[in-house]
């Protein structure tokens, strides 16, 4: 199983600047990776696939990179509804097994 | 609008089974895969079973497999989540959820039903 890792736990941040989220997999999983937003009492909300592509209706301040083992989730300017917990998703396997990291709480500082 | 809508969820005696639903709409039902995501309280996402979009592909996580039975009803715009043997380490919301083609993201997901084990 692809054990995916994210750093920090917690990330506090004030508005208006930026957060970075790494996601690390245990094993390549090329550029079949996801990002999700998840606010408390609420299902989780696809924002980046691919890696890097932005979802449908997802704001340009949302920006995803990396590939194989390391990724990164930017937030470029923090708005008040970004304060979340963000889970990055691996989909690389056939058969499919996906496995999701374990969260990153971002909150205000 | 792409909907998805679980029901089902509930309180349940160790050893118990309960059948999970989530009817879809706005969107061809029968074209995409589907799947089961799970939520422990305060915990983080693990994903439970997919289904291809003419049930020919299954898939089930090690954690439930040989006791959950995922299926799908196109006809009916439905998904359906069969959990027998329940123990209360599988206590969480459950989210529907639709993938275009497996392996894929989720693209959409439904707000969750919650099934608690306890006795």
């Amino acid at each position: 199983e692809i054990v995916m890792t994210q750093s920090p736990a917690t990330l506090s941040v004030s508005p208006g600047e930026r957060a970075t989220l790494s996601c690390r997999a245990s094993q390549s999983v090329s550029s079949n990776l996801a990002w999700y937003q998840q606010k408390p009492g609420q299902a989780p909300r696809l924002l980046i696939y691919g890696a890097s592509t932005r979802a449908t209706g997802i704001p340009a301040r949302f920006s995803g990179s990396g590939s194989g083992t390391e990724f990164t989730l930017t937030i470029s300017s923090l708005q008040s509804e970004d304060f979340a917990v963000y889970y990055c998703q691996q989909y690389n396997n056939w058969p499919p097994v996906y496995t999701f990291g374990q969260g990153t709480k971002l909150e205000i500082k | 609008e792409v909907q998805l809508v679980e029901s089902g969820g509930g309180l349940v005696k160790p050893g118990g089974s309960l059948r999970l639903s989530c009817a879809a709409s706005g969107f061809t039902f029968s074209s995409y895969s589907m799947n089961w995501v799970r939520q422990a309280p305060g915990k983080g996402l693990e994903w439970v079973s997919s289904i291809s979009s003419s049930s020919s592909y299954i898939y089930y996580a090690d954690s439930v497999k040989g006791r959950f039975t995922i299926s799908r009803d196109n006809a009916k715009n439905s998904l359906y989540l069969q959990m027998n043997s329940l123990r209360a380490e599988d206590t969480a919301v459950y989210y529907c959820a639709r993938g275009p083609l497996a392996p894929s993201p989720f693209d959409y997901w439904g707000q969750g039903t919650l099934v608690t084990v306890s006795s």
